[in-house]
């Protein structure tokens, strides 16, 4: 079983949908969540930081860790074409700065 | 202020062979790591290094090998290339203990081998 699993879509969703990604993991040492966004042929981009549970909002974005399920989500409002990428979680347990475990990633495609 | 930088941008090699990446961290940041992901996947945690000390790694063979150098860019070195090293091969800088202290990824450098 991987430590992290993430469902790798593809996802395909209309212009201005609420889109939601998943990932759960087994490691309950693990206080650092994360989400990268990469597009086609680039490295990752961090979206989106968390230190255990809780949530936090950016603009369109929403992360949301619930740790005593393991799992945690981000949530992406009226989602726009430019927003078509993988998202990739990612979870550390010593800091945030340590040895990231990654999602298999998402693929999201947002149709005009 | 510049970003992670990476060369070369591709690469093709063939099995036997030896490669070498570099990586040119973000400016200020001591910390880099080196993940390879493989297609369709997540990235794998290869190594770190802080300030010219190896300071972790995951689960890949000693034929990987880095160096971090005063300036602290690094180098990624593959020996004895495999068919499955075959992937994009990312650093990531960071200065720990910022606030902001989040890993910063380059564009990566994608490896064939053939």
């Amino acid at each position: 079983q991987k430590e992290v699993e993430q469902d790798p879509g593809p996802l395909s969703v209309p212009e201005g949908a609420i889109v939601s990604l998943n990932c759960t993991y087994s490691n309950s040492a693990f206080q650092y969540f994360m989400w990268y966004r990469q597009y086609s042929r680039k490295g990752p981009e961090l979206l989106m930081y968390t230190y255990s549970s809780g949530n936090k909002e950016d603009g369109r974005f929403t992360a949301q860790v619930d740790k005593s399920s393991k799992y945690i989500s981000l949530f992406i409002r009226d989602s726009q074409p430019s927003d078509s990428a993988t998202y990739l979680c990612a979870m550390s347990g010593s800091s945030n700065t340590g040895k990231l475990i990654f999602g298999q990633g998402t693929t999201l495609q947002v149709k005009p | 202020e510049t970003g992670v930088t990476q060369s070369p941008t591709h690469l093709i090699k063939t099995r036997g062979q030896q490669v070498t990446l570099r990586c040119s961290s973000q400016s200020g940041h001591n910390t880099v790591s080196w993940y390879q992901q493989a297609l369709g996947q997540g990235p794998q945690f290869i190594f770190q290094y802080y300030r010219e000390e190896e300071n972790g790694r995951g689960n890949f063979p000693p034929r990987f090998s880095g160096l971090q150098f005063p300036n602290y860019s690094s180098e990624l070195n593959v020996n004895a290339l495999e068919l499955d090293d075959s992937a994009l091969y990312l650093c990531a800088s960071s200065l720990p203990g910022l606030a902001d202290d989040t890993q910063y990824f380059g564009p990566g450098t994608r490896l064939t081998v053939l």
